[in-house]
């Protein structure tokens, strides 16, 4: 079973308004993290924001925000105010603890991602 | 502030010819990750190391081996190169905690003709 899903292969927002891009994850255990990343198209991979799975308040960083609802679990981002910069692919990943022979291991796990386009 | 780097950046190589790929993590960053991209593809975990000793293993072919050395830099080994390996691979860092995000370098561009 997928533990990341991003429902939204692409989606368009005009500049400077706000837009959602939406995730929810799959665990069964009580800890855990989630992050977003942003892919531009020239490849480079950029951390975003964080929400841990403890945590009271939804993470905000500047224009970003995670919308995050544990019974639902569901993390989704929302930016603000959109640039044409933003266009970029988005991808949500969960970050989980579990053990094996080689001790405790916190591998990220990906979403398939949703791509951005900003219009002017 | 420090980020990962990674070299090189383009690799071009024919079929069953091998690459290396090298990593420089964060300073202090504990734990390193190696990923596969494919086109229009999510980056796939394939092996992570955690204070130079192999920590987990994902889905890497038994062509490639990866290894962390005494100054924490990471080398990530392909040999009998296939069409299939074309992708970008990323190496990332990160303290070894569930609330610690990746970082990842710029990525190497392996193509293979």
């Amino acid at each position: 079973a997928q533990k990341i899903t991003q429902t939204q292969p692409g989606m368009f927002v005009q500049e400077k308004e706000a837009v959602t891009l939406d995730c929810t994850y799959d665990t069964s255990d009580p800890s855990y993290g989630l992050f977003w990343y942003k892919q531009p198209s020239s490849g480079e991979m950029i951390f975003l924001i964080y929400q841990g799975s403890y945590d009271q308040q939804n993470a905000t960083e500047g224009r970003y925000s995670l919308n995050f609802q544990k019974a639902r679990k569901s993390a989704n981002l929302v930016i603000s105010a959109s640039q044409l910069g933003d266009s970029a692919m988005y991808f949500c990943a969960m970050r989980e603890a579990y053990t094996d022979s080689g001790g405790s291991n916190y591998k990220l796990t990906f979403g398939k991602g949703t791509l951005l386009t900003v219009n002017p | 502030a420090a980020g990962v780097i990674q070299s090189p950046r383009h690799l071009i190589k024919e079929k069953r010819e091998t690459a290396t790929l090298k990593c420089y993590p964060i300073p202090r960053h504990d734990t390193v990750y190696w990923y596969q991209q494919g086109p229009g593809q999510d980056p796939q975990f394939l092996i992570s190391f955690y204070e130079k000793m192999q920590s987990d293993k994902g889905s890497i072919p038994d062509r490639f081996s990866a290894q962390q050395f005494s100054d924490y830099h990471s080398e990530l080994n392909m040999s009998s190169l296939e069409l299939g390996d074309s992708a970008l691979y990323f190496c990332a860092s990160s303290h070894d905690s569930l609330n610690s995000p990746l970082h990842f370098g710029n990525g190497t561009r392996l193509t293979v003709t």
